[in-house]
């Protein structure tokens, strides 16, 4: 069970947006930066979003990321066949001592 | 660029210590803007955040509390590397683990290519 909690699944067609939650609380998302991964099978997770909505060099326009209370979503517009991978969130939380806690991930899937 | 490369035993025993390297290269150990992460990820447990070093004038580690009493994360200045040491390993602990920095702006950024460990004898 993980801390943060997304939908298992979303999808779309090509050039549709696709948007997907991030469950938390104020321990994590309420007091933290949200950042967003995409993991394509067999692959390391690569950063898509940091800091709630910024996004490093080389990610494309089309994924932003956004953040209200204790809720954050990533959303992939003008969707396309190479988005198809797995979508973590990802922050900080002040509890116990301060760690690191992921959403179980989002299946996302071009149709 | 920073690139994470990743040594260690594919393979450990129930009971026996499992021990991974990461090799660092485009940024260092000591750096006073980084943290450096072990991160495993499995089917049942999804992705799991272990701990992590980091230096600020000194050396300081975190650990996720479960592991707390089988966890070590040490800091390698002569090789510019990190390792994890994660002792009384039973079949739960097989997992994809990942070593990964935590950048200037806090994030977790970049990541090693991750190794299967699998616990069996």
């Amino acid at each position: 069970q993980s801390v943060l909690t997304q939908p298992p699944s979303a999808s779309g067609t090509p050039g549709q947006r696709v948007t997907i939650s991030c469950s938390g609380s104020g321990s994590n998302i309420g007091r933290n930066a949200v950042n967003w991964y995409q993991q394509l099978p067999g692959m390391a997770p690569k950063h898509l979003i940091y800091s709630n909505n910024q996004r490093p060099s080389g990610v494309p326009d089309r994924f932003s990321g956004s953040k209200s209370g204790t809720s954050a979503s990533l959303a992939i517009s003008g969707l396309q066949s190479e988005d198809e991978a797995d979508y973590y969130c990802a922050t900080w939380d002040d509890s116990l001592n301060g760690h690191w806690v992921f959403g179980g991930g989002t299946k996302v899937t071009v149709l | 660029q920073v690139q994470l490369q990743q040594s260690g035993p594919g393979l450990v025993k129930p009971s026996q210590t499992l021990s991974l390297t990461c090799a660092i290269s485009g940024d260092s150990v000591s750096s006073n803007n980084a943290a450096w992460n072990w991160i495993r990820q499995s089917p049942s447990r999804g992705l799991e955040w272990l701990g992590r070093t980091y230096y600020r004038s000194k050396w300081y580690n975190g650990y996720v509390v479960s592991l707390k009493s089988r966890i070590t994360i040490n800091p390698d200045t002569s090789k510019n590397q990190f390792s994890l040491q994660l002792k009384s390993v039973t079949p739960e602990d097989t997992a994809v683990y990942y070593c990964a920095r935590s950048g200037a702006s806090g994030a977790i950024d970049f990541w090693g290519r991750g190794t299967l460990v699998t616990v069996s004898s």
